[in-house]
């Protein structure tokens, strides 16, 4: 969903199922992407990470996927679990900094 | 290693003071990069430090400051506080500049509350 930065888009999905989480990133010019999992009451941990020269990286049970004509990056986690539950970031790095997304916070059904 | 350590975890502070952040980075990184987490702006870039100098800056007002050690241990100073300033902010390290590195590794950030 998409972010009008009062309150987090919100993404419930049944334990088993697999997720999708959207992010639009705003610079063209940026050359890296990495999506970060923050827990509650924790800081932002890294899940994976994709340079611009690729549009597809996988990990253990997550994908992102990464589409520069429109500017979009997609974290795909698979076989969703409750430990999964947790607000998601993309950050894209920028010459200058990283800039994060409003971030999407995830709800796993048990 | 020890990751990312921010002191103090939970503060609470009365509009017009001044308050004092401090952030340990992982041993090795030169790099530390301060953001304010709301919950109505999400994450935003406040600044970061490398080799003890200021490398990029947000859009804050000058009451937000920061400064980097030669240990690479960095600190931030909000004066004149805001009720706006009640905020969660993080710290986090890495090796290299920010903006030419992989992983960011945060630390569980300073919980200030502005009463």
């Amino acid at each position: 969903g998409e972010s009008v930065g009062l309150h987090l888009p919100t993404l419930s999905v049944q334990e088993g199922d697999n997720s999708i989480i959207n992010c639009a990133y705003s610079n063209s010019a940026s050359d890296y992407f990495i999506w970060y999992k923050q827990e509650s009451g924790k800081g932002p941990q890294f899940i994976i990470d994709i340079r611009s020269n690729m549009d597809k990286r996988q990990g253990q049970r997550v994908t992102v996927l990464l589409n520069k004509t429109v500017k979009h990056l997609s974290l795909q986690i698979a076989a969703t679990q409750p430990g999964d539950s947790a607000v998601y970031f993309c950050a894209e790095n920028t010459r200058d900094k990283v800039i994060f997304g409003p971030g999407t916070s995830l709800s796993v059904i048990p | 290693k020890a990751g990312v350590t921010q002191t103090p975890r939970y503060l609470i502070k009365t509009r017009g003071q001044q308050v004092t952040l401090s952030c340990s980075p992982i041993s090795g990184h030169r790099s530390v990069s301060w953001y304010q987490q709301t919950p109505g702006q999400g994450l935003q870039f406040l600044f970061e430090y490398f080799s003890e100098t200021q490398r990029n800056k947000g859009n804050f007002p000058g009451r937000f400051s920061g400064r980097q050690f030669s240990n690479s241990r960095s600190e931030m100073n909000v004066s004149t506080l805001e009720l706006g300033d009640s905020a969660l902010y993080l710290c986090a390290s890495s090796l290299s500049r920010a903006t030419n590195t992989g992983e960011l590794f945060f630390g569980e950030g300073s919980r200030l509350t502005v009463l």
